[in-house]
C-alpha cells in the first residue's frame, strides 16, 4: 500500500535550519510528483509548491522562494524540505503529498517548531 | 485570505444532511477539477473527492462531490459525530503560473 513517512519532529533556534524528510513506498517514486504543505498552530493549508520527481526540477509557491528548497534522492524514494534562517512564523506542521493532479496521499506530517 | 472561499463553518445533527461551499473564480474552479480533504483532529488531510465528483476508494457515498460554474459544493449525509474535522476544497488556479490552492476550511461540528 502507498505510504508517505515523514521525519521526526525538531526543535530550532531562529537562523538554524531544518531538513524534513519524505519518505515513499508502495509505488514507483518517479511516477508522480511530490508536493510540500505548510499548516501554521489553528491555520488551513498552505501549498508550498512541488517537486517533479522524473527531472528534479522544483516549482516553488509565492512566498516560499529563497529560504524553501526542495530536493530528492530517488535511490531511496525520499523527498526533502530545507528551510534554512528559520524564523518563529515557520513553526507549522509540514506535509508531503503526492500528486497526480490531486493530492491523494499524504505524510503524517512534520511539526517544526521555532524557539529561542 | 484564499482565493477559494469557504465557510468558516457549518453545524448539524447526526443523521441529517450538510453542504460546504466553495466558491472561486475561472481561472480555477472554472476551468479545474476541483478534490475535497477531510482533517480530523490531530491528523493529516485525506482526500474525499476527486475530480469534482468521484470517490476514492474506501470513502462512503454519504460524501459526495459537485461543481456548477465557478462554484463547488460538497454534501455529507446521515452526518455521524465521527464526520467533525475540517474540511478544504483545493484546484488548481491558472491566473499567472499554474499553482494549487486550498480554500480557507470549514470547521464542521456535528452537534
Amino acid at each position: 500500500q502507498v505510504q508517505l513517512v515523514q521525519s521526526g519532529s525538531e526543535l530550532k533556534k531562529p537562523g538554524a535550519s531544518v531538513k524534513v524528510s519524505c519518505k515513499a513506498s508502495g509505488y514507483t517514486f518517479t511516477s508522480y510528483a511530490m508536493n510540500w504543505v505548510r499548516q501554521a498552530p489553528g491555520q488551513g493549508l498552505e501549498w508550498m509548491g512541488w517537486i517533479n520527481t522524473n527531472t528534479g526540477n522544483p516549482t516553488y509557491a509565492q512566498g516560499f522562494t529563497g529560504r524553501f528548497v526542495f530536493s530528492l534522492d530517488t535511490s531511496v524514494s525520499t523527498a526533502y524540505l530545507q528551510i534554512s534562517s528559520l524564523k518563529a512564523e515557520d513553526t507549522a506542521v509540514y506535509y508531503c503529498a503526492r500528486s497526480g493532479g490531486d493530492f491523494d496521499y499524504w505524510g503524517q506530517g512534520t511539526l517544526v517548531t521555532v524557539s529561542s | 485570505q484564499s482565493v477559494l472561499t469557504q465557510p468558516p463553518s457549518v453545524s448539524a445533527a447526526p443523521g441529517q444532511k450538510v453542504t460546504i461551499s466553495c466558491s472561486g473564480s475561472s481561472s480555477n474552479i472554472g476551468n479545474n477539477y476541483v478534490s475535497w480533504y477531510q482533517q480530523l483532529p490531530g491528523t493529516a488531510p485525506k482526500l474525499l473527492i476527486y475530480d469534482n465528483n468521484k470517490r476514492p476508494s474506501g470513502i462512503p457515498d454519504r460524501f459526495s462531490g459537485s461543481k456548477s460554474g465557478t462554484s463547488a459544493t460538497l454534501g455529507i449525509t446521515g452526518l455521524q459525530t465521527g464526520d467533525e474535522a475540517d474540511y478544504y476544497c483545493g484546484t488548481w488556479d491558472s491566473s499567472l503560473s499554474a499553482y494549487w490552492v486550498f480554500g480557507g476550511g470549514t470547521k464542521l461540528t456535528v452537534l
